[in-house]
C-alpha cells in the first residue's frame, strides 16, 4: 500500500524558515515524480513544487520561486520542502503528492494527509 | 495561465445521477483528472484521463468529455459522496503545470 506520510508542520512567524519532511512507502519511490501541493480555504488546491524521479529536474510556483527548496533522497525514500522568509500567504496545508505521467500528462495518484503550516506574528 | 470553471456547489437526492461540469479553453484537447475530497482527509483520485477509473473507485463513478467540458457523473449517489471534487490538467509548457479547478460541494439531500 502507497503511504506518504508529512511532517514539519506547525505556527512560525513571517520571515522565518522550516523544513516540511514526507516519508514514502509502499512502491518504488526512486521511480517517481514527486510533488508539494498547498491547499487553502480561499485559494483551493496550488501546486507548488515539483522534483523529478533522480532529483535533478526541480520546478516552483512563481509564487515561492527564490524561497522554497524541494529535495529528495532516495536511499532514504524521503521528500523534502525547505520554506525561507515566510509569507502569511504561505499559510496552507501541504500535501506530499506522488505523481503518475503518461500520453502526455499528470496527475496525482496518491495524496499524503497533509501538514498544517500557519505563518502568522 | 490555464483557468478550469466549476460551478461551486451541487445539492443532489439519493439516489440520483450527479453531474459536476469542469470546462476549460480547448480542454478536449487534454487529458482531465478527477479528485474527490471529503471533510479533513486528503483528496482522492477517482477518474483519471477524462474516462479511467482508477482500481478501488465504485463503478457508479465515470467521466466524460465533450468540446470545452468535462462532466463528473456520479450515479445512484449515496450520502458518502458529499464531498469536494476538483478538477486538473497538466500543462507541461506553463509555470504552473499542475492545474486545478475551484472544487465544487456536492451535497446529498
Amino acid at each position: 500500500e502507497v503511504q506518504l506520510v508529512e511532517s514539519g508542520g506547525g505556527l512560525f512567524k513571517p520571515g522565518g524558515s522550516l523544513r516540511l519532511s514526507c516519508a514514502a512507502s509502499g512502491f518504488t519511490y526512486s521511480s517517481y515524480a514527486m510533488n508539494w501541493v498547498r491547499q487553502t480555504p480561499g485559494r483551493g488546491l496550488e501546486w507548488v513544487s515539483s522534483i523529478s524521479s533522480s532529483g535533478s529536474a526541480v520546478n516552483y510556483a512563481a509564487s515561492v520561486k527564490g524561497r522554497f527548496t524541494i529535495s529528495r533522497v532516495n536511499a532514504w525514500n524521503s521528500l523534502y520542502l525547505q520554506m525561507n522568509s515566510l509569507r502569511v500567504d504561505d499559510s496552507a496545508v501541504y500535501y506530499c503528492a506522488r505523481a503518475d505521467c503518461s500520453g502526455g500528462s499528470c496527475r496525482i495518484d496518491h495524496w499524503g494527509h497533509g501538514t498544517l503550516v500557519a505563518v502568522s506574528s | 495561465s490555464y483557468v478550469l470553471t466549476q460551478p461551486p456547489s451541487l445539492s443532489v437526492a439519493p439516489g440520483r445521477t450527479a453531474r459536476i461540469t469542469c470546462w476549460g479553453y480547448n480542454l478536449g484537447s487534454t487529458s482531465v483528472h478527477w479528485y474527490q475530497q471529503k471533510p479533513g482527509q486528503a483528496p482522492v483520485l477517482v477518474i483519471s484521463y477524462n474516462t479511467d477509473r482508477p482500481s478501488g473507485i465504485p463503478e457508479r463513478f465515470s467521466g466524460s468529455i465533450s468540446g470545452n467540458t468535462a462532466t463528473l457523473i456520479i450515479s445512484r449517489v449515496e450520502a458518502g459522496d458529499e464531498a469536494d471534487y476538483f478538477c486538473q490538467v497538466w500543462d507541461g509548457s506553463a509555470d504552473h503545470p499542475y492545474v486545478f479547478g475551484a472544487g465544487t460541494k456536492v451535497s446529498v439531500l
